[in-house]
């Protein structure tokens, strides 16, 4: 079973930086199989990333996702006051289940 | 596209639920659906997958054996039958559409829509 491990637990930056997320796989997986989300506090996750870089639809160009093989990384390039989330990555590799890393909070300093 | 589940609710331990998620906006019998949870105050925890045509499903080794998936596209429905509920199986149940798309370098997946979820509570 392929574990996700998300660092840092938070990030508390201000409005207009830079953020920086990481996703580390405790073995390689295909970069298609890597999916980011946001939840604000109440809400359902959304949407943000998959395939490791591809922008869902509606999403900003801001956000940008990368990485390979075992490392993935979440960047949101300036912070805007919405952006302050619980970001969640998710891999579709092999067979289920089809788990979460643990997130990471973005807060504002 | 939307999706909303119903049927949360408070529970006694050893008890049963069942929850519903009714599908909107696009041809449900095209796609294959999944459930998450998520305990309060907690990460997202995958539960269980089933194919489009029920012909495959998978569940979390959490709730195997106590929990069923299961579909009716006639009706554009998707639910959860929870059996011998346990205090850890609080959480708020996300249903979720599965998405995938082939190209020249291979298969993506991801999950898009979620509804909106709805919280189980197991107490005594």
């Amino acid at each position: 079973e392929i574990v996700l491990t998300q660092s840092p637990g938070t990030l508390s930056l201000s409005p207009g930086e830079r953020a920086t997320l990481s996703c580390r796989a405790s073995q390689g997986i295909s970069y298609r199989s890597l999916a980011w989300y946001q939840q604000k506090p109440g809400q359902a996750p959304r949407l943000l990333i998959y395939g490791a870089s591809s922008r869902a639809t509606g999403i900003p160009d801001r956000f940008s996702g990368s990485g390979s093989g075992t490392d993935f990384t979440l960047t949101i390039s300036r912070l805007e006051p919405e952006d302050f989330a619980v970001y969640y990555c998710q891999h579709f590799y092999d067979s289920p289940p089809f788990s979460f890393g643990q997130g990471t909070k973005v807060e504002i300093k | 596209v939307q999706l909303v589940e119903s049927g949360g609710g408070l529970e006694q331990p050893g008890g049963s639920l069942r929850l519903s998620c009714a599908a909107s906006g696009f041809t449900f019998s095209d796609y294959s659906m999944n459930w998450v949870r998520q305990a309060p105050g907690k990460g997202l925890e995958w539960v269980s997958f089933i194919s489009s045509g029920s012909t495959t499903i998978y569940y979390a080794d959490s709730v195997k054996g106590r929990f069923t998936i299961s579909r009716d596209n006639a009706r554009n429905a998707l639910y959860l039958q929870m059996n011998r509920l346990r205090d850890e199986d609080t959480a708020v149940y996300y249903c979720a559409r599965d998405r995938y798309y082939f190209d020249s370098t291979g298969y993506y997946r991801w999950f898009d829509p979620w509804g909106q979820g709805t919280l189980v509570t197991v107490s005594s």
